[in-house]
């Protein structure tokens, strides 16, 4: 069965340093795709990045970059210059085997950027 | 609209009562999903509409479930017959096609069952 794996249910870091959320994921498709997500506390879902199985280069979106290991399984997410408004819940998703539709979610890490 | 925007953004409801919630895609999405998010708990797909297509109903959790897209543009999510486990918040979003990669999402209704 497909599951996704977050295992920080929080995280703190210092304004402007880097901070990386961890992601693990189970599947037995060979092609599949993870994604980030950021839910700020307004409430809605803010795609951030995303990573095919596939692709060869690991993903980046300016400040995010995605670390993604194959062989391990894990696709962490890692924000640089970390700024206030980065504080949020972090969810890590990854594509259904079989439905482009839907995701499987991970539980999600909240993270709180300090002054 | 500039976003996906939802309606109402709080629903206070009594056990056994039925209740819709809204969703006003950005215009010119033709896809369109809704997602429930229970406290705690990682987003779960319910329903996904595409153009003129048959929509896909496969996340449904029971038949008190229903949703409905009128004129490709705005849906309806109704629950029949509430319960205390459909307290969740539910989540719309749309897409200009069907890539989620794309998919821009509403600020959600906070359902809340009583």
């Amino acid at each position: 069965a497909q599951k996704i794996t977050q295992t920080q249910p929080g995280m703190f870091v210092q304004e402007k340093e880097a901070v990386t959320l961890d992601c693990t994921y189970d599947t037995s498709d060979q092609s599949y795709g993870l994604f980030w997500y950021k839910q700020p506390s307004s409430g809605e879902m803010i795609f951030l990045i995303y990573q095919g199985s596939y692709d060869e280069q690991n993903a980046t979106e300016g400040r995010y970059s995605l670390n993604f290991q194959k062989a391990r399984k894990s696709a962490n997410l890692v924000i640089s210059a970390s700024q206030l408004g980065d504080s949020a819940m972090y969810f890590c998703a990854m594509r259904a085997a079989g439905n482009n539709r839907k995701l499987i979610w991970g539980l999600g890490t909240s993270l709180a950027v300090n002054p | 609209g500039a976003g996906v925007s939802q309606s109402p953004s709080n629903k206070v409801t009594e056990k056994g009562k039925d209740v819709e919630l809204r969703c006003d895609p950005i215009s010119g999405h033709t896809a369109l999903y809704w997602y429930r998010q229970s406290l705690g708990q990682g987003l779960e797909f319910l329903i996904y509409f595409q153009g003129n297509s048959a929509p896909d109903k496969s996340g449904l959790p029971s038949d008190r479930f229903s949703a409905e897209r009128t004129g490709g543009s705005v849906s309806t999510l109704t629950i029949q017959r509430t319960q205390q486990e459909d307290s969740a918040v539910y989540l719309c979003a749309s897409s200009l096609v069907g890539q989620l990669t794309e998919a821009f999402f509403g600020q959600g209704t906070r359902l809340t069952v009583v």
